[in-house]
């Protein structure tokens, strides 16, 4: 079955420095990703589309010069945040969409998510 | 075994009628339990947690099986709007882990 990761799982940092979380499409090729970030009582925010070969889509709120998404092949998307902040901490999330047969349609696989932490 | 599994689908009903969805998950240490709506390309939603006890909402009610491992989730008297996929989510220490969803399709 289609297996998505993230790189790293956790990670803590100092305010000001850059984070790069990495997602991966592990067995199966795809055109699309998305980034979501978690906040309390669980609910995700859609930050950006990343497509291959092209520039990501930002949802209205989200910078894109501080949440750089960069989907260099059909199996690997990046988020890097930059300078980042307390206020960044948050649970970082990928979804990698593929074309299922057999009625489904689109179907998003998601990753197991990134926990930055910045001090 | 995957950590969350769902039935892919799609489930195309007609309106009024009664479905339901599983969901098995492979961590019997699990707390938390959810399920999402997503609409297409849109971020999923949270529509309602999963209790030991069985919770309802509406037309929705949610059971969770701790012995089985498994969580269900049936909606009554279906409407064209409940068309969605439907995300069986659980919670490990801090983090959430997705099943891939099933795919409703209501019809008038």
């Amino acid at each position: 079955g289609a297996v998505v990761s993230q790189h790293p799982s956790r990670v803590i940092c100092k305010s000001g420095t850059s984070v790069k979380i990495e997602c991966r499409s592990l067995d199966f090729q795809a055109t699309t990703m998305f980034w979501y970030r978690q906040f309390p009582k669980q609910s995700l925010m859609l930050m950006a589309t990343s497509n291959e070969g092209s520039k990501a889509t930002y949802e209205q709120g989200v910078e894109k010069d501080k949440f750089l998404i960069n989907h260099a092949s059909l199996t690997l998307s990046t988020l890097t945040v930059t300078s980042a902040h307390p206020e960044d901490s948050s649970f970082y999330i990928c979804s990698a969409e593929i074309w299922t047969s057999g009625g489904a349609g689109d179907t998003q696989y998601f990753g197991p998510g990134t926990r930055l932490t910045v001090l | 075994r995957k950590e969350v599994e769902q039935d892919p689908g799609p489930f195309n009903v007609p309106e009024g009628a009664t479905v339901a969805f599983n969901c098995t998950y492979s961590n019997s240490a699990s707390q938390s339990f959810f399920w999402y709506r997503q609409d297409c390309r849109k971020e999923p939603k949270l529509l309602m947690s999963v209790y030991s006890s069985g919770n309802e909402d509406g037309r929705f009610t949610a059971q969770l099986n701790r012995a089985s491992q498994y969580i269900s989730l049936l909606i009554r008297d279906s409407k064209l709007s409940d068309s969605a996929t439907y995300l069986c989510v659980v919670e490990d220490t801090d983090k959430l882990i997705f099943g891939t969803g099933t795919r409703l399709q209501v019809f008038p």
